[in-house]
Protein backbone atom coordinates (compact mmCIF):
# COMPACT_ATOMS: atom_id res chain seq x y z
CA UNK A 1 0.00 0.00 0.00
CA UNK A 2 0.78 3.37 -0.40
CA UNK A 3 2.19 6.29 2.06
CA UNK A 4 2.41 9.75 2.28
CA UNK A 5 5.44 11.98 4.31
CA UNK A 6 4.78 15.42 5.58
CA UNK A 7 8.09 15.92 7.43
CA UNK A 8 6.56 20.00 8.01
CA UNK A 9 3.83 19.47 10.98
CA UNK A 10 3.85 23.31 11.29
CA UNK A 11 5.49 26.30 9.46
CA UNK A 12 5.16 29.52 10.01
CA UNK A 13 6.67 32.62 8.00
CA UNK A 14 6.33 36.06 7.34
CA UNK A 15 4.51 37.64 4.30
CA UNK A 16 6.78 37.49 1.19
CA UNK A 17 8.60 34.71 2.64
CA UNK A 18 9.72 31.94 -0.28
CA UNK A 19 7.55 28.63 0.59
CA UNK A 20 8.58 25.05 0.35
CA UNK A 21 6.31 22.35 1.40
CA UNK A 22 7.88 18.64 1.65
CA UNK A 23 5.97 15.34 0.42
CA UNK A 24 7.33 12.26 -0.06
CA UNK A 25 5.27 9.14 -1.25
CA UNK A 26 6.42 5.39 -1.30
CA UNK A 27 4.61 3.44 -4.11
CA UNK A 28 6.73 1.94 -6.70
CA UNK A 29 4.10 1.98 -9.46
CA UNK A 30 2.18 5.08 -11.49
CA UNK A 31 0.63 7.68 -9.53
CA UNK A 32 -1.11 10.61 -9.42
CA UNK A 33 -0.44 13.47 -6.90
CA UNK A 34 -2.25 16.49 -5.65
CA UNK A 35 -1.83 19.35 -3.11
CA UNK A 36 -4.92 20.22 -1.36
CA UNK A 37 -5.86 23.44 0.58
CA UNK A 38 -7.56 24.06 3.93
CA UNK A 39 -8.39 27.57 4.70
CA UNK A 40 -9.51 28.53 8.13
CA UNK A 41 -13.12 26.84 8.83
CA UNK A 42 -13.78 25.64 5.18
CA UNK A 43 -13.66 22.52 3.14
CA UNK A 44 -10.61 20.95 1.52
CA UNK A 45 -9.85 22.41 -1.51
CA UNK A 46 -7.84 21.16 -4.90
CA UNK A 47 -4.38 23.02 -5.04
CA UNK A 48 -3.05 21.77 -7.94
CA UNK A 49 -2.91 18.25 -9.53
CA UNK A 50 -0.07 15.99 -11.49
CA UNK A 51 -1.32 13.36 -13.82
CA UNK A 52 1.08 13.16 -17.00
CA UNK A 53 3.44 15.14 -18.96
CA UNK A 54 5.66 18.57 -17.45
CA UNK A 55 6.57 17.56 -14.12
CA UNK A 56 6.28 21.22 -12.86
CA UNK A 57 2.95 21.84 -12.10
CA UNK A 58 1.67 25.09 -11.72
CA UNK A 59 -1.66 25.72 -9.60
CA UNK A 60 -4.22 28.71 -7.84
CA UNK A 61 -2.63 31.42 -6.16
CA UNK A 62 0.30 31.38 -7.50
CA UNK A 63 1.07 27.60 -6.32
CA UNK A 64 3.69 25.35 -7.91
CA UNK A 65 4.68 21.80 -7.13
CA UNK A 66 7.24 20.02 -8.77
CA UNK A 67 6.81 15.96 -9.32
CA UNK A 68 10.40 14.59 -8.86
CA UNK A 69 9.71 10.33 -10.09
CA UNK A 70 13.43 9.87 -8.88
CA UNK A 71 13.19 11.54 -5.53
CA UNK A 72 9.26 9.77 -4.88
CA UNK A 73 8.51 13.66 -3.88
CA UNK A 74 5.86 16.09 -5.23
CA UNK A 75 7.13 19.54 -3.14
CA UNK A 76 4.61 22.66 -3.44
CA UNK A 77 6.28 26.52 -4.01
CA UNK A 78 5.03 29.76 -3.46
CA UNK A 79 7.52 32.68 -4.18
CA UNK A 80 6.22 35.16 -2.30
CA UNK A 81 2.93 34.21 0.94
CA UNK A 82 0.51 36.29 1.94
CA UNK A 83 -1.40 36.32 4.79
CA UNK A 84 -4.08 34.68 3.10
CA UNK A 85 -2.31 31.92 2.72
CA UNK A 86 -2.47 31.00 6.37
CA UNK A 87 -4.08 27.24 5.99
CA UNK A 88 -3.25 23.41 6.43
CA UNK A 89 -2.19 22.07 3.32
CA UNK A 90 -1.92 18.24 2.19
CA UNK A 91 -0.38 16.48 -0.32
CA UNK A 92 -2.33 13.21 -1.46
CA UNK A 93 -1.42 10.47 -3.95
CA UNK A 94 -3.62 7.63 -6.22
CA UNK A 95 -2.41 4.93 -7.73
CA UNK A 96 -2.83 5.19 -11.47
CA UNK A 97 -5.50 2.53 -12.82
CA UNK A 98 -6.27 0.91 -9.19
CA UNK A 99 -9.34 3.17 -8.51
CA UNK A 100 -9.45 6.69 -7.62
CA UNK A 101 -8.86 6.29 -3.35
CA UNK A 102 -6.83 9.21 -2.09
CA UNK A 103 -4.10 8.52 0.21
CA UNK A 104 -2.80 11.91 2.60
CA UNK A 105 -0.36 12.89 4.49
CA UNK A 106 -0.77 14.08 7.53
CA UNK A 107 -0.75 17.74 6.55
CA UNK A 108 1.69 20.97 7.07
CA UNK A 109 -0.27 23.77 9.07
CA UNK A 110 1.18 27.10 7.65
CA UNK A 111 0.55 30.06 9.20
CA UNK A 112 1.64 33.37 7.22
CA UNK A 113 2.61 36.55 9.98
CA UNK A 114 1.47 39.79 8.75
CA UNK B 1 -21.91 24.72 -9.64
CA UNK B 2 -23.47 23.74 -6.13
CA UNK B 3 -20.95 21.57 -4.16
CA UNK B 4 -21.01 18.90 -1.98
CA UNK B 5 -23.71 19.29 0.79
CA UNK B 6 -23.14 17.56 4.22
CA UNK B 7 -25.21 17.29 7.51
CA UNK B 8 -25.24 17.94 10.01
CA UNK B 9 -22.06 19.96 10.29
CA UNK B 10 -21.70 19.17 14.08
CA UNK B 11 -22.68 16.25 16.12
CA UNK B 12 -21.93 15.97 19.67
CA UNK B 13 -23.38 11.95 21.58
CA UNK B 14 -22.31 10.07 24.30
CA UNK B 15 -20.44 7.02 23.84
CA UNK B 16 -22.59 4.04 22.83
CA UNK B 17 -24.81 6.13 20.94
CA UNK B 18 -25.91 5.78 17.06
CA UNK B 19 -25.29 8.70 14.60
CA UNK B 20 -26.31 9.35 10.92
CA UNK B 21 -24.53 11.66 8.42
CA UNK B 22 -25.67 12.55 5.14
CA UNK B 23 -23.74 13.38 2.10
CA UNK B 24 -25.01 14.90 -1.32
CA UNK B 25 -22.42 14.69 -3.86
CA UNK B 26 -22.07 16.97 -6.96
CA UNK B 27 -24.95 16.30 -9.45
CA UNK B 28 -23.76 13.88 -12.19
CA UNK B 29 -20.81 12.65 -10.67
CA UNK B 30 -21.18 8.96 -9.83
CA UNK B 31 -18.56 8.00 -7.23
CA UNK B 32 -18.91 9.41 -3.67
CA UNK B 33 -16.38 8.86 -0.76
CA UNK B 34 -16.36 9.07 3.35
CA UNK B 35 -13.17 9.90 4.93
CA UNK B 36 -12.59 9.81 8.49
CA UNK B 37 -10.18 12.94 9.75
CA UNK B 38 -8.70 12.56 13.24
CA UNK B 39 -7.45 15.39 14.36
CA UNK B 40 -3.74 16.77 13.63
CA UNK B 41 -4.12 13.99 10.71
CA UNK B 42 -4.74 13.72 6.93
CA UNK B 43 -8.57 12.22 5.70
CA UNK B 44 -8.12 8.40 5.26
CA UNK B 45 -10.76 6.81 3.07
CA UNK B 46 -13.53 4.79 4.92
CA UNK B 47 -15.53 3.61 1.81
CA UNK B 48 -15.80 4.29 -2.33
CA UNK B 49 -19.14 4.29 -3.73
CA UNK B 50 -19.42 4.02 -7.76
CA UNK B 51 -23.36 4.68 -8.25
CA UNK B 52 -25.14 2.48 -5.77
CA UNK B 53 -21.99 -0.11 -5.73
CA UNK B 54 -19.32 -0.50 -3.02
CA UNK B 55 -15.82 -0.38 -5.11
CA UNK B 56 -13.86 -0.13 -1.60
CA UNK B 57 -14.62 -0.22 2.10
CA UNK B 58 -11.39 -2.79 3.37
CA UNK B 59 -10.89 0.53 6.30
CA UNK B 60 -14.17 1.05 7.24
CA UNK B 61 -14.61 -0.56 10.47
CA UNK B 62 -17.57 -2.75 9.48
CA UNK B 63 -18.47 -4.11 13.46
CA UNK B 64 -20.15 -0.29 13.76
CA UNK B 65 -19.80 1.41 10.59
CA UNK B 66 -21.97 0.99 7.98
CA UNK B 67 -22.83 3.43 4.45
CA UNK B 68 -25.22 3.03 1.94
CA UNK B 69 -25.78 4.60 -1.44
CA UNK B 70 -29.06 3.29 -2.57
CA UNK B 71 -30.01 4.92 -5.65
CA UNK B 72 -26.83 5.99 -6.04
CA UNK B 73 -26.95 9.69 -5.83
CA UNK B 74 -27.43 10.92 -1.74
CA UNK B 75 -25.50 8.66 0.78
CA UNK B 76 -25.92 8.08 4.81
CA UNK B 77 -22.81 6.74 6.77
CA UNK B 78 -23.66 5.32 10.66
CA UNK B 79 -22.01 4.52 13.72
CA UNK B 80 -23.60 2.29 15.89
CA UNK B 81 -22.85 2.55 18.75
CA UNK B 82 -19.90 5.02 18.55
CA UNK B 83 -16.74 4.82 20.78
CA UNK B 84 -14.53 7.75 21.87
CA UNK B 85 -11.84 6.92 18.94
CA UNK B 86 -14.48 7.85 16.46
CA UNK B 87 -14.61 11.67 17.48
CA UNK B 88 -13.10 12.87 13.95
CA UNK B 89 -14.26 14.63 11.27
CA UNK B 90 -16.80 12.89 8.52
CA UNK B 91 -15.28 14.31 4.66
CA UNK B 92 -17.76 13.31 1.68
CA UNK B 93 -16.07 13.75 -1.50
CA UNK B 94 -17.00 12.71 -5.04
CA UNK B 95 -15.72 12.69 -8.48
CA UNK B 96 -17.10 12.50 -11.82
CA UNK B 97 -17.38 9.17 -13.56
CA UNK B 98 -16.03 5.68 -14.77
CA UNK B 99 -16.01 5.63 -18.59
CA UNK B 100 -17.71 2.17 -18.88
CA UNK B 101 -15.06 -0.36 -17.60
CA UNK B 102 -12.37 2.38 -17.59
CA UNK B 103 -11.52 4.00 -14.51
CA UNK B 104 -11.07 7.77 -15.22
CA UNK B 105 -8.27 10.10 -13.52
CA UNK B 106 -10.77 12.61 -11.48
CA UNK B 107 -10.55 15.13 -9.17
CA UNK B 108 -12.30 14.62 -5.81
CA UNK B 109 -14.16 17.46 -4.62
CA UNK B 110 -14.76 17.90 -0.64
CA UNK B 111 -17.77 18.57 1.21
CA UNK B 112 -17.59 20.88 4.52
CA UNK B 113 -17.51 17.61 6.78
CA UNK B 114 -19.38 16.92 9.79
CA UNK B 115 -17.52 17.13 12.83
CA UNK B 116 -18.44 14.42 15.35
CA UNK B 117 -17.68 14.73 19.24
CA UNK B 118 -18.15 11.43 21.19
CA UNK B 119 -18.67 12.35 24.86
Amino acid sequence: AQSVSQHNHHVILSEAASLELGCNYSYGGTVNLFWYVQYPGQHLQLLLKYFSGDPLVKGIKGFEAEFIKSKFSFNLRKPSVQWSDTAEYFCAVNVRDAGNMLTFGGGTRLMVKP
Amino acid sequence: EAGVAQSPRYKIIEKRQSVAFWCNPISGHATLYWYQQILGQGPKLLIQFQNNGVVDDSQLPKDRFSAERLKGVDSTLKIQPAKLEDSAVYLCASSLRYRGLVRVQETQYFGPGTRLLVL
